[in-house]
Parts: C-alpha cells; structure tokens; sequence
C-alpha cells in the first residue's frame, strides 16, 4: 500500500538558517504529492503540492521536488522565520484512488525557529 | 475567506459512551473526509463521503463509526462506544470536487477526543 515517511522532529534552527525536511515515499504507479502546515491551533493547510515527476511545487519561500528515481519531496526553504515554526506533513494521493482521492500523509515534523 | 469549522475543539468521555464530533465543511464542496491523528503517530483516513452516501473507508472505520450529513451543511463522525484507543485528534476536511486528483483538500482546525 501507499505510505509516506518523514524525517522525526522536531526540527530546531535559528532564525535565517537553512530547512531541509525530508519525505520519501511509496506508492504504485504515479502519486501527487504534497506539503501540509499545521500551525499551533489551525487546522491543516496546503503549503504546496507537485503532480508528476520532476515537477517543483513553491510557495511562501518553500520549495520542492517531485523525485520519482529517489521517491522523495524533501521541503526546503532558504532562510526560515520565527513564524514558520509549525508541523509540517508530507502527503500523497494516487490517481487511480478515483473514488477515495483520499491523502496518506507522513507522521508530522516539528519545526521550531528561534529569534 | 471560507474555512472548514469544527466543534467541539475537545471532548473529553468516558469509556463506552456515544460522541459525535461535528464538522461544517465550506459550503459549495461536494467530498467529505475525516481523519484522525493519535498522539505521536501518523494521520490516518477514516472515511469519505460523497453524493450523501460514504464512498471509501479505511479499515479503521469499523462497526462502531458512522457519518452522517443530516441537514446539508453539517458532516458528523459517531463513534457509539468509545474506547481508550479512539482518544485522538480528529481532522475534517472537505473538497470542492474529484475531478482532479490533486485539487486541494480543505482541512478543519480539529477536535481532540480524549476518552477516559
């Protein structure tokens, strides 16, 4: 079956420091992938998604790669704020789940960024 | 900018009692889903419901779970006899349309059931 794995947390950087989040995958055939945000008392929103291979989702200064060669959409960002500190989760959906479309996500990572 | 509203943001129970966690997901979405997230683990799907009827479940999603959308706004999650494991965060979340495979799921703020 489908099932998303992500780097444990939490993830502690000062403020301007570099992100790296690691999430790698397994799925048959050709998932979409995505990054969701938590952020302390809200509920879950899409940071960016990416549907086929090769494809960079953006957002917010958050980057990622659809990697099919190495299942992976490891999240980046180039320089993370004190308002970035959240729970970040990686998340998937077939194509083929036509009727379910549902999302198997990651457990979740922590990120804390101090001033 | 509408959003996905859920209530209560916490419940606490006794073990073997009926809750219905409730959901109002935003107003011109066709697909329904719930999840939920136990304390440290992954979040999980629990079920989705489409067309009035539930169009996919997991193997969580047992005899003991039912939804309903009893006035076409609200989406309930019943759970009749709680148990110790059901204590969790429970997420809704709804979808304009199936169309695409990606188009973006809405998600709710949550309810943390917590049974005792």
């Amino acid at each position: 079956g489908n099932s998303v794995t992500q780097m444990e947390g939490p993830v502690t950087l000062s403020e301007e420091a570099f992100l790296t989040i690691n999430c790698t995958y397994t799925a048959t055939g050709y998932p979409s992938l995505f990054w969701y945000v938590q952020y302390p008392g809200e509920g879950l929103q899409l940071l960016l998604k990416a549907t086929k291979a090769d494809d960079k989702g953006s957002n917010k200064g958050f980057e990622a790669t659809y990697r099919k060669e190495t299942t992976s959409f490891h999240l980046e960002k180039g320089s993370v704020q004190v308002s970035d500190s959240a729970v970040y989760f990686c998340a998937l959906t077939k194509a083929e789940d036509t009727g379910r479309r549902a999302l198997t996500f990651g457990s979740g990572t922590r990120l804390q960024v101090q001033p | 900018e509408p959003e996905v509203t859920q209530t209560p943001s916490h419940q606490v129970t006794q073990m073997g009692q009926e809750v219905i966690l409730r959901c109002v997901p935003i107003s011109n979405h066709l697909y329904f889903y719930w999840y939920r997230q136990i304390l440290g683990q992954k979040v999980e799907f629990l079920v989705s419901f489409y067309n009035n009827e539930i169009s996919e479940k997991s193997e969580i999603f047992d005899d003991q779970f039912s939804v309903e959308r009893p006035d076409g706004s609200n989406f309930t999650l019943k759970i009749r006899s709680t148990k110790l494991e059901d204590s969790a965060m429970y997420f809704c979340a709804s979808k304009r349309t199936g169309a695409k495979h990606y188009n973006e799921q809405f998600f709710g703020p949550g309810t943390r059931l917590t049974v005792l």
